[in-house]
């Protein structure tokens, strides 16, 4: 994915829901995939990454999912809690581009109490 | 997961001065570093893959003489803006990749050119 510029799509949950945040990707070569958190003022953090051989992976609280067919990636958050809001950015990394990462445009959670 | 810092968390300059940012890898040898620019609500965007031992590959558009990156050892790579100003006020973030794992990022610099 591309930024997006300015405006940050924003997702707002109530304190103890589960939130889900999408990630569409253009690059069918993409074959790693990885969810950052950033508070604001801080560098990213890593969450949770997958593989294109998979469907799926949990982390603690945190499930990811990956839809090659559409090219879609999501990022479920059980049980949100008021540490969670941040801005999540997904990133792809493209088989044969080394390392590197492309950023998507990003999504802010804010999470109410 | 791994411990990549940065040095200075923010600074100041005047325009036309130079800025030099560290970037280290605490805990692994990272033998590729990225540089990003973050600009306010807006997402990651790469500047350039800093390879130990070897030259930088910079993005199409990143000024090469502008922004200096040096990549000396195993744990640390620098970028330095030269002579540096307004628009390139900034938040800087480098990662480190660590080997058959993934990316860690540090903590950012803001840069603030007067």
């Amino acid at each position: 994915g591309e930024s997006v510029g300015l405006h940050l799509p924003t997702l707002s949950v109530q304190e103890g829901d589960n939130s889900i945040i999408n990630c569409a990707y253009s690059n069918s070569a993409s074959d790693y995939f990885i969810w950052y958190k950033q508070e604001s003022g801080k560098g990213p953090q890593f969450i949770i990454d997958i593989r294109s051989n998979m469907d799926k992976r949990q982390g603690q609280r945190v499930t990811v999912l990956l839809n090659k067919t559409v090219k879609h990636l999501s990022l479920q958050i059980a049980a949100t809690q008021p540490g969670d809001s941040a801005v999540y950015f997904c990133a792809e990394n493209v088989r044969g581009a080394g390392n590197m990462l492309t950023f998507g445009g990003g999504t802010r959670l804010m999470v109410k109490p | 997961g791994a411990v990549v810092s940065q040095h200075p968390s923010w600074v100041i300059c005047k325009s036309g001065t130079s800025v030099k940012i560290e970037c280290r890898s605490l805990d692994f040898q990272a033998t590729t570093m990225f540089w990003y620019r973050q600009f306010p609500k807006q997402s990651l965007m790469l500047m350039a893959t800093s390879n130990e031992g070897s030259k930088a590959t910079y993005e199409q558009g990143v000024e090469k003489d502008k922004f200096l990156i040096n990549h000396a050892s195993l744990t640390l790579s620098t970028l330095t803006v030269t002579s540096a100003h307004p628009e390139d006020s900034s938040f800087y973030i480098c990662s480190a990749y660590w080997p058959k794992e993934t990316q860690y990022f540090g903590p950012g610099t803001r840069l603030l050119v007067l």
